[in-house]
């Protein structure tokens, strides 16, 4: 039972265009989300996070958006770059354990 | 300021052997957990460390047990292994009350032939 869904395996983007990676959960008890980055032979890179208490975080170019509602999140690139180019994984916190969705592959277009 | 390392980087097993994956965490991080992450598919929590004891543990079987040393460090080893274990297997550390900032190592590469 996949607590945390990524539905979309992979994303083409345009450089400059806005990439949007979204993440399905279904644990009410997760209260951390975060979004980590993973490049091929390296450990997933901690990108941002959200408290479940608050709907937005941004930093940068990077933008994530928590609708309790509807157990949904997504990650906001703007705009998209080629060296954004790698594995996005969607992860929950409940207690000190995370949970992560299987990846979406995210190629940016020159 | 180092941050997390594994070993070794790459590693050859038969099926029913035993082995040994190494981690040190980032400097000042007292926390360290164990993930699965098999082709395609999300890292998988395996345990956490904390003290030099298990604080937590997913759903993996007994075959799989670890420890932490005083100096933080952590070793994960794994019985009798099967296929089904081959699999990128990451360290991460973090602060026990931060675990939502976790910082991973490169991975170990395991294959059981």
């Amino acid at each position: 039972d996949q607590q945390v869904k990524q539905n979309s395996p992979s994303l083409s983007v345009q450089e400059g265009r806005i990439s949007i990676l979204n993440c399905d959960y279904t644990n009410s008890m997760f209260d951390y989300f975060l979004w980590y980055k993973k490049y091929p032979a390296e450990g997933p890179t901690f990108l941002i996070s959200i408290s479940s208490i608050k709907d937005k975080n941004e930093d940068g170019r990077f933008t994530v958006f928590l609708n309790k509602s509807a157990k949904h999140l997504s990650l906001h690139i703007v705009p998209s770059q080629p060296g954004d180019s790698a594995v996005y994984f969607c992860a929950a916190k409940s207690v000190r354990q995370l949970t992560f969705g299987s990846g979406t592959q995210l190629t940016v277009l020159p | 300021d180092a941050g997390v390392t594994q070993s070794p980087t790459h590693l050859i097993k038969t099926r029913g052997q035993q082995v040994t994956l190494r981690c040190s965490p980032k400097s000042g991080h007292d926390t360290v957990s164990w993930y699965q992450q098999a082709l395609g598919q999300g890292p998988q929590f395996i345990f956490q460390y904390y003290e030099e004891e298990e604080r937590q543990r997913g759903n993996f079987p007994d075959r799989f047990s670890g420890h932490q040393f005083p100096n933080y460090s952590s070793e994960l080893n794994v019985n009798a292994l099967l296929l089904g274990d081959s699999a990128l297997y990451l360290c991460a550390s973090s602060l026990l009350d931060r675990a939502y900032e976790q910082y991973f190592g490169p991975g170990t590469r395991l294959t059981v032939t």
